[in-house]
C-alpha cells in the first residue's frame, strides 16, 4: 500500500495563479483531511471530508476549494494565490470506524511570489 | 469543539537525561489522543495514540504517555533522550463531535550532546 500520496512535492506560484494539489489514499478510508502548516503556528484544518460528496469547512478555508468525488482523491484548489498561502500542506486520511490514527501525506511546500 | 494546549514552545535536554512533553487537552466527549513527531523537512510521524483502552500508552523509540481524565492531561516522557529525538512534536486530540484533529502549537526538542 501507498497510503497517502499528494502531489507535487514543492510548487512555486505567481500571485494571481491557481494550481490544484492532489492527494490520493488507497486504505478505503472515510474521512480525508487537508492542513495547512506555518512556522510556530502547528497546522491548522482548512477542509475535510467525511466521505465521497460531503465536504466540510475547517479552521482556514477562505481563499481554497476542495471536491470528494471519490473515496480514493481529495484534491485542494486554490483559485487565485496570495503571498498569504505560502505554506507547507498535508493531507491525511483516516477510517473513522476503526477510530484508527490519521494518516499523512509527505507534505506540499508552496511558495507564492 | 476540541482543542489542545502544548505548554512549552521549547524543551532543551541533555542525551541521556528524561524528556517530558506536556499536553493538555478539552473535549465535551471521550477523546482520542494521540502524539506525532516531526523531524526536519519531513512529514509526520505517529509515536503512540490513546482511544479508551489502557491509560499508559506505550509508543514507538520508547516513548510513553499517560492519559489523565481527571486533569485532562497526556504529557508524553521518554527515560533517556537520545541525539535523534531532537524534533517538533505535536499533541493531537480528535472526538465524536465532528473527528477533526486539532493540532498543539507543537513542542521543539533539542538534544544536547
Amino acid at each position: 500500500n501507498a497510503g497517502v500520496t499528494q502531489t507535487p512535492k514543492f510548487r512555486i506560484l505567481k500571485i494571481g495563479q491557481s494550481m490544484t494539489l492532489q492527494c490520493t489514499q488507497d486504505m478505503n478510508h472515510n474521512y480525508m483531511y487537508w492542513y495547512r502548516q506555518d512556522p510556530g503556528m502547528g497546522l491548522k484544518l482548512i477542509y475535510y471530508s467525511v466521505g465521497a460528496g460531503i465536504t466540510d469547512k475547517g479552521e482556514v478555508p477562505n481563499g481554497y476549494n476542495v471536491s470528494r468525488s471519490t473515496t480514493e482523491d481529495f484534491p485542494l484548489r486554490l483559485e487565485l494565490a496570495a503571498p498569504s498561502q505560502t505554506s507547507v500542506y498535508f493531507c491525511a486520511s483516516r477510517n473513522i470506524i476503526m477510530n484508527t490514527e490519521a494518516f499523512f501525506g509527505q507534505g506540499t511546500r508552496l511558495t507564492v511570489v | 469543539a476540541q482543542s489542545v494546549t502544548q505548554l512549552d514552545s521549547h524543551v532543551s535536554v541533555s542525551e541521556g537525561t528524561p524528556v517530558l512533553l506536556r499536553c493538555n487537552y478539552s473535549s465535551s466527549y471521550s477523546p482520542s489522543l494521540f502524539w506525532y513527531v516531526q523531524h526536519p523537512n519531513k512529514g509526520l510521524q505517529l509515536l503512540l495514540k490513546y482511544t479508551s483502552a489502557a491509560t499508559l500508552v506505550k509508543g514507538i523509540n520508547g516513548f510513553e504517555a499517560e492519559f489523565k481524565k481527571s486533569e485532562t492531561s497526556f504529557h508524553l516522557t521518554k527515560p533517556s533522550a537520545h541525539m535523534s529525538d531532537a524534533a517538533e512534536y505535536f499533541c493531537v486530540v480528535s472526538d465524536q463531535s465532528d473527528y477533526k484533529l486539532s493540532f498543539g502549537a507543537g513542542t521543539t526538542v533539542t538534544v544536547r550532546a
